[in-house]
């Protein structure tokens, strides 16, 4: 049971460019979201989803799209990336049932904007 | 709106000491209560939760966490740190009920346990 992958665990982008981070869990949770770590501000919500087709936007939406077009999968788009996203980037996914289940959490994508 | 705050940024404690942690929240409703540890260089890892009854939550590795809804606190805690215990602690809160399911962190204390 691989829980929930991220991919890639590192990357560099210049100022300007685009990509997409990877995020699929296989333990068809309903639940999936898209966090940032910064040093001091924890963790801050970008977007969530609670269902393949359907998503919304967290505390901090603003430079990112995310899309769910299956249960498993989850990406996070970048359109042009900032300086200001150089940040850790966590993807999480829980059951569906009621909102007291725990998050399981990927091992993070470490982004470098220059 | 619900919110967490985590007044300290770093706890030291030695070996074999307890240890506490502390969390407020703050949200409109009744809330669900979490505690989640990130070692370095990973993702968090869920250590506990409070959803009801109880107020003294028992979770992983030893670690317990007590639910005081006059206070609106849930103070993490050991009663007997070990080295391996040094990591980040992040306490988060989910509103409920709620349409909003994700959930809303502090901002992370910082535990260091001395030899």
């Amino acid at each position: 049971n691989a829980g929930v992958t991220q991919t890639p665990k590192f990357q560099v982008l210049k100022t300007g460019q685009s990509m997409t981070l990877q995020c699929a869990q296989d333990m068809n949770h309903e639940y999936m979201s898209w966090y940032r770590q910064d040093p001091g501000m924890g963790l801050r919500l970008i977007h969530y989803s609670v269902g393949a087709g359907i998503t919304d936007q967290g505390e901090v939406p603003n430079g990112y799209n995310v899309s769910r077009s299956t249960t498993e999968d989850f990406p996070l788009r970048l359109l042009s990336a900032a300086p200001s996203q150089t940040s850790v980037y966590f993807c999480a996914s829980s059951l569906g049932q009621g909102t007291y289940t725990e998050a399981f959490f990927g091992q993070g994508t470490r982004l470098t904007v220059v | 709106a619900q919110s967490v705050a985590q007044p300290e940024d770093q706890v030291n404690v030695a070996e074999g000491n307890p240890l506490t942690v502390k969390c407020t929240y703050s949200v409109s409703g009744n809330p669900y209560l979490f505690w989640y540890v990130q070692y370095p260089n990973r993702g968090l890892q869920f250590l506990l939760k409070y959803i009801t009854g109880d107020n003294l939550v028992k979770g992983s590795y030893g670690f317990e966490a007590e639910f005081n809804k006059s206070q609106t606190s849930f103070h993490l805690k050991k009663p007997s740190a070990l080295v391996s215990d040094s990591a980040l602690y992040f306490c988060a809160v989910r509103d409920r009920p709620t349409g909003r399911r994700a959930l809303t962190f502090g901002s992370g204390t910082r535990l260091q346990v001395q030899p």
